[in-house]
């Protein structure tokens, strides 16, 4: 299993600032994911965070809006640039482990946040 | 796009087993199902997950149809603590050796006393 934290837990901002989200892992992960979870919706992958590599973005998210940081193996960085009201949702950390074909995702829980 | 698709909402009475469906019509022969849940202001919880062969842990069993194109999550004694939003979600290749979640709407499930 995996504790992970993220910083902030809430935050209320103002259009056109960036806040930048911080995600703590206990233990050496390879890959991190950054995930959108808009009001009342499911949750959407905005990008896969590797060490020492380029983060990858999924369709509809690109690095100006939602540049990411992986420093190490246990702390990545996202940041959610020149915000507006539709921004406002909660954003999650999450790391995975694989043992064989299984993987499994210990999630974070969570920045929720609301610009206005 | 979403592989599953999964009722809105259900009730279950406190004690009884609560099943919650899932069609994944069009999974591959190699992809897992997993399910994970959310309580409110949480982040998602890992329950289970299966390929062909039906699971069981020590919070829910998962039984999946010979053609896989549904699953069914069964928590057998649902408790008030259970209530939350229920995700049904298909793992998929993503280039190389890598894997995505792809994430159902969820079923939001209530437990009633």
């Amino acid at each position: 299993s995996a504790v992970i934290s993220q910083k902030p837990s809430r935050d209320i901002c103002q259009r056109g600032t960036s806040l930048t989200i911080q995600c703590q892992v206990d233990s050496q992960v390879t890959m991190m994911f950054w995930y959108r979870q808009q009001p009342g919706q499911s949750l959407t992958l905005i990008a896969t965070a590797n060490q020492g590599s380029e983060a990858t973005y999924e369709s509809g998210f690109v690095i100006d809006k939602f540049p990411i940081s992986r420093p190490n193996l246990t702390f990545s960085t996202l940041t959610v640039s020149n915000m507006s009201p539709e921004d406002s949702s909660i954003y999650l950390c999450s790391v995975e482990y694989r043992l064989g074909l299984n993987t499994e995702a210990f999630f974070g829980q969570g920045t929720r946040l609301t610009v206005v | 796009d979403a592989k599953t698709t999964q009722p809105t909402s259900m009730d279950c009475a406190e004690g009884r087993a609560a099943n919650l469906p899932c069609n994944h019509s069009t999974i591959s022969g190699n992809e897992y199902v997993y399910w994970y849940r959310q309580i409110h202001s949480q982040g998602p919880q890992y329950i289970i997950h299966g390929l062909k062969n039906n699971e069981t842990n020590e919070m829910a069993s998962l039984i999946i149809t010979e053609d896989r194109k549904s699953s069914t999550l069964i928590l057998p004694h649902a408790t008030l603590r259970d209530t939350a939003v229920y995700y049904c979600i298909v793992r998929v290749r993503n280039g190389g050796s890598n894997y995505q979640l792809i994430w159902g709407a969820g079923t939001k499930l209530i437990i009633k006393p």
